[in-house]
């Protein structure tokens, strides 16, 4: 079945463009996070939206960063005026908010399912 | 703020070798993931711990949780080189954002 997209799958910008990256979830799922991984790092929580809102937005870096999520499904993240810290892989994850059952002895309560990631380079 | 930790960072290991890869973390939580991530690729999920006391196995690879020492483990028996990856493990606060480990970076020597 569809797994979560992302797109583009690489973007390189040049410092101080505004760039849009975009991820589409699993169908279905309402929770929605966005995560940035440096090379050779692990995951910083950018922002996790419920439907169409976002309780939490602290891991956002900067006022540059801001994202939106429109009839519970796609959501964008925006970086303005990027900077050369901003290269990164920008991953977006979706899961069910509520536990779905089991499946071959995984439950699949709150478990995120990862998109391939946007590969963001500034020059 | 919740930390994560994991160790070791880094491990080389010869196939056909056991070891276990450690998760501590700083707060209460009953739920703590594992997942591996291939290079250049995204994640991928490998198992959900919701318990104390849970244990998940699939192939070589078996995790644990032990909520009252806030530690999980993953154990690799007789490690192969498909093995070879890095491996997070994230803890669930409330499902409203997921605390990932540092990584650990596992390479498997035939």
């Amino acid at each position: 079945g569809a797994g979560v997209s992302q797109s583009p799958s690489n973007k390189v910008t040049e410092k101080g463009k505004d760039v849009e990256l975009r991820c589409d979830p699993i169908s279905g799922h309402t929770a929605l996070y966005w995560y940035r991984q440096s090379l050779g790092q692990g995951l910083e929580f950018l922002i996790y939206f419920q439907g169409n809102s976002a309780p939490d937005k602290s891991g956002l870096p900067s006022d540059r960063f801001s994202a939106e999520r429109t009839g519970g499904s796609v959501s964008t993240l925006t970086i303005q005026r990027t900077q050369q810290e901003d290269s990164a892989v920008y991953l977006c994850a979706s899961s069910p908010k509520y536990p779905v059952g089991t499946s071959g002895g995984r439950s699949s309560y709150n478990e995120q399912f990862f998109g391939p990631g946007t590969r963001l380079t500034v020059l | 703020e919740l930390k994560v930790e994991q160790n070791p960072l880094f491990l080389s290991m010869q196939e056909g070798k056991n070891y276990t890869i450690y998760c501590n973390y700083s707060t209460t939580s009953d739920r703590l993931y594992w997942y591996r991530q291939d290079p250049g690729k995204s994640l991928e999920s490998l198992f959900v711990l919701l318990s104390n006391g849970a244990v998940k196995q699939e192939g070589r690879l078996m995790a644990s949780l032990d909520t009252k020492a806030r530690l999980s483990t993953l154990h690799i028996t007789a490690a192969v080189h498909d093995l070879s990856a890095t491996y997070f493990c994230a803890v669930d606060m409330a499902g409203n954002q997921f605390y990932f480990g540092t990584g650990t970076s596992l390479t498997v020597i035939p």
